[in-house]
């Protein structure tokens, strides 16, 4: 069965200050796709990155960045230099390939950006 | 271009009265999701449709809940008889079809539903 665990459900943090967000992951399958979506107040999820599971490769955008070990089924997402404008709830969700793909979710982990 | 369309925004009802929440996908999008979002259970799956073949409820909480999804658009999502505990964000999604790559799910802005 597939599960994902979000331990963190809430971080507070400075302006500027890094922060990572942990995710650890749960299937059987060897092919799958792990995502990170963000919640901001006003309610919609916000794609923000997919990565397949034979893809190990670490991704940077701007000051957001992915680190995905499949050894300890981790897919870990750190934001640099966290501003105001990073306060939500952030899900890293999985789903395995094959039939519907749906989309497991992880409780989420609320940031909160003070100034 | 458009994003997923959800109407209405939210809907206050009162226990035992049936409700219909709607779901306009992105164009081209053969993939539609249906999800719920609560404080208790978090996010989850309940229904998956893809183009013409038979839907996957295997997520539906009770019978109760129904979906369709006409002409390969347009998904309408039923709850009947509602109850307190029906009372969530519901949440749609459509991507351009699992198989195909990438394949990413675009959410829309939800039907906050109270069931009063």
């Amino acid at each position: 069965a597939q599960k994902v665990t979000q331990a963190q459900t809430e971080i507070s943090v400075v302006e500027k200050e890094d922060v990572t967000l942990d995710c650890v992951y749960e299937t059987r399958d060897t092919t799958y796709y792990l995502f990170w979506y963000k919640q901001p107040p006003s309610g919609e999820l916000v794609f923000l990155i997919r990565r397949n599971s034979f893809d190990e490769q670490n991704e940077i955008s701007g000051r957001y960045s992915w680190n995905f070990q499949k050894s300890t089924s981790s897919f870990n997402f750190t934001i640099t230099a966290s501003q105001v404008v990073d306060s939500a709830v952030y899900f890293c969700a999985l789903s395995e390939a094959g039939g519907s793909e749906k989309l497991v979710f992880g409780k989420g982990t609320k940031l909160t950006v003070n100034p | 271009g458009a994003g997923v369309s959800q109407s209405p925004s939210n809907k206050v009802t009162e226990k035992g009265k049936d409700v219909e929440l709607r779901c306009d996908p992105i164009s081209g999008h053969t993939a539609l999701y249906w999800y719920r979002q609560s404080l208790g259970q978090g996010l989850e799956f309940l229904i998956y449709f893809q183009g013409n073949s038979a839907p996957d409820k295997s997520g539906l909480p009770s019978d109760r809940f129904s979906a369709e999804r006409t002409g390969g658009s347009v998904s309408t999502l039923t709850i009947q008889r509602t109850q307190q505990e029906d009372s969530a964000v519901y949440l749609c999604a459509s991507s351009p079809s699992p198989g195909q790559r990438p394949n990413t799910q675009y959410f829309g802005p939800g039907t906050r539903l109270t069931v009063l």
